[in-house]
């Protein structure tokens, strides 16, 4: 089966960039959506289809895709982004998620 | 305002059965599909199964296939999870998630089911 790949952490200083990326074969056929979760809540989305913002989310966030890859951009990272972000996309068989990545704004 | 709340999780032995519902409110939830997703402790999100808006399409992921059932009941806008022989891997949040702007734009917050002995 499908699966999507992910570093499982990255650290970021306050108010800079950084990317959190998401590999897998079903990224060539299906866009990626990255999802947000803080201990003890449930998932949000942040980033949908090409590039796209539930209404709501700040938009420093920003999502882009080449080949296999997906990749979540943060420009200008907060306190309030330390979180763990999850990639998933649709596959042929159903849904597949990534081994999510733990965000540390230092 | 759209709402999505599970229940129905517990603590339930290994090989017993618990059904999961989930109520939704602030959509037309005969429009959508749902998803249900799993999270054990510690662990990362796990796809469990999905259901399209007229219950035609179903599917589930391969570790609950054969032990759970999904359906839904548009005429009372609700979703639920039918979980036969529990085992201990089973054990995690619960969250139902609606399928629209992507698989899971909206989520509830998700009820715990523990197996244990």
């Amino acid at each position: 089966s499908s699966e999507l790949t992910q570093d499982p952490a990255v650290s970021v200083a306050l108010g800079q960039t950084v990317r959190i990326t998401c590999q897998g074969d079903s990224l060539r056929s299906y866009y990626a959506s990255w999802y947000q979760q803080k201990p003890g809540q449930a998932p949000v989305l942040v980033i949908y289809g090409k590039n796209n913002r539930p209404s709501g989310i700040p938009d420093r966030f920003s999502g882009s895709s080449s080949g296999n890859t997906a990749s979540l951009t943060i420009t200008g990272a907060q306190a309030e982004d330390e979180a763990d972000y999850y990639c998933n996309s649709r596959d042929s068989s159903g849904i597949i998620f990534g081994g999510g990545t733990k965000l540390t704004v230092l | 305002e759209v709402q999505l709340v599970e229940s129905g999780g517990g603590l339930v032995k290994p090989g017993g059965s618990l059904r999961l519902s989930c109520a939704a409110s602030g959509f037309t939830f005969s429009s959508y599909s749902m998803n249900w997703v799993r999270q054990a402790p510690g662990k990362g999100l796990e796809w469990v199964s999905s259901i399209s808006s007229s219950s035609s399409y179903i599917y589930y992921a391969d570790s609950v296939k054969g032990r759970f059932t999904i359906s839904r009941d548009n005429a009372k806008n609700s979703l639920y999870l039918q979980m036969n022989s529990l085992r201990a891997e089973d054990t995690a949040v619960y969250y139902c998630a609606r399928d629209g702007l992507a698989t899971g734009d909206y989520w509830g917050q998700g009820t715990l089911v523990t197996v244990s002995s």
